[in-house]
């Protein structure tokens, strides 16, 4: 399996408030990526990133941020949460990019709500 | 824009049967990569098979085929020889080349085996 870990693996906050969730690898890939899954929506990309400092937006990245200051962490902040935030939040990692076979892996989740 | 259109929200089939899971997709690039994963109860998403724009051949792996119509833009899931641990979310997903390693997703098809 790769190594990835989500912390925290639950959180329940209320809305206002900050939180920041943490996706950790040790495969050392280039590409992280943050999506949260919703009912009847899949999954949604939020933000991803295809290096240190490299970081560009998905389809729903409005009212969340992220920072990836070294290869192996990839943070994603809600900077004001809201109960619309309330969600299973992934984080995923890949080799390489554009067409090539290539596999993401994901980790094992972030279950968050927002009171 | 890339887009993801899964048509069955859920199926029910019985188990030793064939299945057929459907993915249409829609994308103006030449080159990109489709997927499918599995989310079991548990919550993990689990990488299935990929298929990428220039294959020749559908992918296979074990039970797992794709079935790639280009012409129609169609990556259907056939898992042969239904088991009860196929009861699951299955996802379908793609990759273009164009949009700098971004994978979006389907909303998924709920597959029910039956004993």
């Amino acid at each position: 399996d790769a190594g990835i870990t989500q912390s925290p693996r639950h959180k329940v906050t209320e809305t206002g408030t900050p939180v920041t969730l943490r996706c950790h690898q040790t495969e050392n890939h280039r590409y992280m990526y943050w999506y949260r899954q919703d009912p009847g929506h899949g999954l949604r990309l939020i933000h991803y990133s295809y290096g240190v400092k490299d970081t560009d937006k998905g389809e729903v990245s409005d009212g969340y941020s992220v920072s990836r200051s070294k290869t192996e962490d990839f943070l994603l902040t809600l900077e004001s949460a809201t109960s619309s935030q309330t969600s299973v939040y992934f984080c995923a990692i890949s080799e390489y990019g554009g067409s090539s076979y290539n596999e993401q892996f994901f980790g094992p989740g972030t279950r968050l709500t927002v009171l | 824009a890339q887009k993801i259109t899964q048509t069955q929200p859920g199926m029910f089939v019985q188990e030793k049967e064939a299945v057929t899971l459907d993915c249409t997709y829609d994308t103006s690039d030449q080159s990109y990569g489709l997927f499918w994963y599995k989310q079991p109860s548990s919550g993990e998403m689990i990488f299935l098979i990929y298929q990428g724009s220039y294959d020749e051949q559908n992918a296979t792996e074990g039970r797992y085929s794709l079935n790639f119509q280009k012409a129609r833009k169609s990556a259907n899931l056939v898992i042969s020889a239904s088991q009860l641990g196929d009861s699951a979310m299955y996802f379908c997903a793609m990759r273009e080349a164009s949009s700098a390693s971004k994978i979006i997703f389907g909303s998924g098809t709920r597959l029910s085996i039956r004993p």
